[in-house]
C-alpha cells in the first residue's frame, strides 16, 4: 500500500526555526513536494526534491533521503502568515498523480 | 499567468441531486487532476487527463462520478445523484510535462460542495 505519514500539528513562534518531517512508504518514487494551504485557499508549491539532499530556496529548505523514505521541510525565521497546513505529496508512479500526505497544521505564535 | 480557476466557488445542493464543476487551467498546460479533499486530510487523487485523453481514474471515483476534457483545455466534473458523503472541496490542478523535470501541479481554490 501507500503511506504517508506527518505530524498533525507543530507550534513554534514568530523568528524561530521549525522543521516539518514527512516518511513514506509507497510501491514507486518519482519525486516528493511540499506544498503550503491556508485554510479554504489553494495549496501553494514550495519545494520539490527527487535526488537525497538538501533544496534550498529562500526561508524555506526541503531535504531528501531516498533509502530512508524520509523528507523534511525547514522553515526559518518564521513570521505569523506561515500559519497553514503543509501537505507532503509524493509522484509515485511517474503519471504525475500526487499521493498526499495528511497534512501539518503550523501555528506560529506571536 | 491567470493560475488555475475554479467555478463555482461553494455549490449547495439537496441530496440526490446532480452538480457539475468546472476547471479552467493554467493555458499551456497538457495535464489536468481532480482531487478531492475533507476536513483535516490530504487531498485524494480522483482522476487525470493528459489533453483530451483522461489517463487514470481513482477507485474513489464511483459510476457516480465522471469528468470530461473535451478540448484539451477546461474540464467538468459531473457528480450524479449525490450522497452525503460527497460533501468536501473538489480540487483543480494543472501541469506542464515533457520539460525533463517533474514539474509541479498548481492548484485551483476548489469548490466547496455541501449536501443538505
Amino acid at each position: 500500500g501507500q503511506n504517508i505519514d506527518q505530524p498533525t500539528e507543530m507550534t513554534a513562534t514568530e523568528g524561530a526555526i521549525v522543521q516539518i518531517n514527512c516518511t513514506y512508504q509507497t510501491s514507486g518514487f518519482n519525486g516528493l513536494f511540499w506544498y503550503q494551504q491556508h485554510a479554504g485557499e489553494a495549496p501553494t508549491f514550495l519545494s520539490y526534491n527527487v535526488l537525497d539532499g538538501l533544496e534550498e530556496k529562500g526561508r524555506f529548505s526541503s531535504f531528501l533521503s531516498r533509502s530512508k523514505g524520509y523528507s523534511y521541510l525547514l522553515l526559518k525565521e518564521l513570521q505569523m502568515k506561515d500559519s497553514a497546513s503543509y501537505l507532503c505529496a509524493v509522484d509515485t508512479s511517474g503519471t504525475y498523480k500526487y499521493i498526499f500526505g495528511t497534512g501539518t497544521r503550523l501555528k506560529v505564535l506571536a | 499567468d491567470t493560475g488555475v480557476s475554479q467555478n463555482p466557488r461553494h455549490k449547495i445542493t439537496k441530496r440526490g441531486q446532480n452538480v457539475t464543476f468546472r476547471c479552467d487551467p493554467i493555458s499551456e498546460h497538457n495535464r489536468l487532476y481532480w482531487y478531492r479533499q475533507t476536513l483535516g486530510q490530504g487531498p485524494e487523487f480522483l482522476t487525470y487527463f493528459q489533453n483530451e485523453a483522461q489517463l487514470e481514474k481513482s477507485r474513489l471515483l464511483s459510476d457516480r462520478f465522471s469528468a470530461e476534457r473535451p478540448k484539451g483545455s477546461f474540464s467538468t466534473l459531473e457528480i450524479q445523484r449525490t450522497e452525503q458523503g460527497d460533501s468536501a472541496m473538489y480540487l483543480c490542478a494543472s501541469s506542464l510535462t515533457g520539460q525533463g523535470r517533474n514539474q509541479p501541479q498548481h492548484f485551483g481554490d476548489g469548490t466547496r460542495l455541501s449536501i443538505l
